[in-house]
């Protein structure tokens, strides 16, 4: 079945640029999704990417795909406190399901 | 601006109660889907549903029953609750017509739910 596998813990500091990296199994998958949760809250999409690009910049944030090794990052630039979250990488099946990751905890450290 | 809501943030119940978790959303999103989240497991999916009265199991449906009788309410129930099903509970919704794009991927608060 399909599995989406993350590291579980990513430590930068205020200021360097932060790398959270996924590995996913299901070459099928239309758009592949990045998702936020802050301390206490539901999760909040981050930003996603469609399974035709390699890369996706909005201000901050930079997603790169690489469909032949499978693997999606997200790259933080100018990590902030603000920042330190649980990060998602997720795929969507053919059923509109979403399969997640365990998370990546990211700590900035002041 | 909240479009996922759930009926509680926290919750304490006792092993062998009737447990009812709400979600509402108000955005008239076909699919809704029941999540729980654990430290070191992600989300994992437990009941969905396309449509009113549809539903179908997820990953790990067992102990869980859902209900969708309207459009905006979908129901996670648990029979009798164990202390095994402490977590943290996610409803979602999601638009199909518009095709699983950006920004129609609507998280609730979650419901932290812990069972004596």
């Amino acid at each position: 079945g399909e599995d989406v596998e993350q590291s579980l813990f990513l430590s930068v500091r205020e200021g360097d640029s932060s790398v959270i990296n996924c590995t996913y199994t299901d070459s099928s998958s239309t758009y592949l999704y990045w998702y936020k949760q802050e301390p206490g809250a539901g999760l909040q999409l981050l930003t996603y990417i469609f399974s035709n690009m390699d890369m996706k910049q909005d201000q901050r944030l930079t997603v790169l795909l690489n469909k032949k090794d499978k693997h999606l990052s997200l790259r933080i630039a100018d990590t902030q406190t603000g920042d330190s979250a649980i990060y998602f990488c997720a795929e969507m099946d053919s059923s509109y399901k979403l399969i997640f990751g365990s998370g990546t905890r990211l700590l900035v450290r002041p | 601006d909240v479009k996922v809501t759930q009926s509680s943030r926290y919750l304490v119940k006792r092993t062998g109660e009737k447990v009812f978790l709400e979600c509402v959303q108000d955005m008239d999103h076909e699919n809704m889907f029941w999540y729980r989240q654990d430290p070191g497991l992600g989300l994992r999916l437990i009941y969905f549903s396309y449509d009113v009265k549809m539903k179908e199991k997820g990953d790990i449906p067992e102990g869980y029953s859902v209900s969708r009788e309207k459009k905006e309410r979908f129901s996670l129930i648990l029979e009798s609750a164990s202390t095994n099903q402490t977590s943290m509970y996610l409803c979602a919704s999601i638009s199909l017509l518009a095709g699983g794009v950006r920004d129609t991927q609507y998280f609730g608060p979650g419901t932290r739910l812990t069972v004596l």
